[in-house]
């Protein structure tokens, strides 16, 4: 299967900060790259979509100006979680899609385990 | 609202079994679903995709699809505890989003 890949795996940071999460699919070129959060025991939440060159589209819920997305290529998308907070902790993953027409496939990366303090 | 159900268990097989893990969905026009496998504390593995009506099979596994019913299934046979996991059941909309159920943790009794 495809490879993405996501930096840090985990972070802990102090309330107040910002920490960057980076996306790269690292043997394809994604048009399309997701962002999710998982909280325990909870199912995936799809939080944006990711298109490079253009702006995200956010799911309902979820703060732009919080979680900012930059798709700055083919094979690297970044999400930014500004002034993070204990509620913020939680599992972030990110996919790439393979892009193949009908048969698009969305590859999962290893996922960010995010603990602010 | 376009919907995804799965039945979230616990199932549980014997080691050896044949484990069947069931999905239903909204969206009649949908074209694309992909059965992922999900280990506590990991993020979602892609195990199968299936397209057209009918049975796809690859190794132990086997996915089966039909539209008319919005039904769509997975089966593990000769299941072994290294399977025990939740399965997502995930559905592609017309704007290329999965649309994931909550999935189902299966269980392999060893």
């Amino acid at each position: 299967g495809a490879v993405v890949s996501q930096h840090p795996s985990w972070v802990i940071c102090k309330s107040g900060t910002s920490v960057k999460i980076e996306c790269r699919s690292l043997d394809f070129q994604a048009t399309t790259m997701f962002w999710y959060r998982q909280f325990p025991k909870q199912s995936l939440m799809l939080m944006a979509t990711s298109n490079e060159g253009s702006k995200a589209t956010y799911e309902q819920g979820v703060e732009k100006d919080k979680f900012l997305i930059n798709h700055a290529s083919l094979t690297l998308s970044t999400l930014t979680v500004t002034s993070a907070h204990p509620e913020d902790s939680s599992f972030y993953i990110c996919s790439a899609t393979r892009p193949a027409g009908v048969t698009d496939t969305q590859y999962f990366g290893p996922g960010t385990r995010l603990t602010v303090l | 609202q376009k919907e995804v159900e799965q039945n979230s268990g616990p199932l549980s097989v014997p080691e050896g079994a044949i484990a069947s893990l069931n999905c239903t969905y909204s969206d009649r026009g949908s074209q694309s679903f992909f059965w992922y496998r999900q280990y506590s504390g990991k993020s979602p593995e892609l195990i199968m995709s299936i397209y057209s009506n009918g049975d796809k099979e690859d190794g132990r596994f086997t996915a089966q699809l039909n539209k008319a019913s919005q039904y769509v299934s997975l089966l593990i046979r000769d299941s072994q505890p290294s399977d025990s996991a939740t399965y997502l059941c995930a559905v592609r909309d017309s704007s290329y989003k999965l649309i994931f159920g909550s999935g189902t943790r299966l269980l392999v009794r060893p």
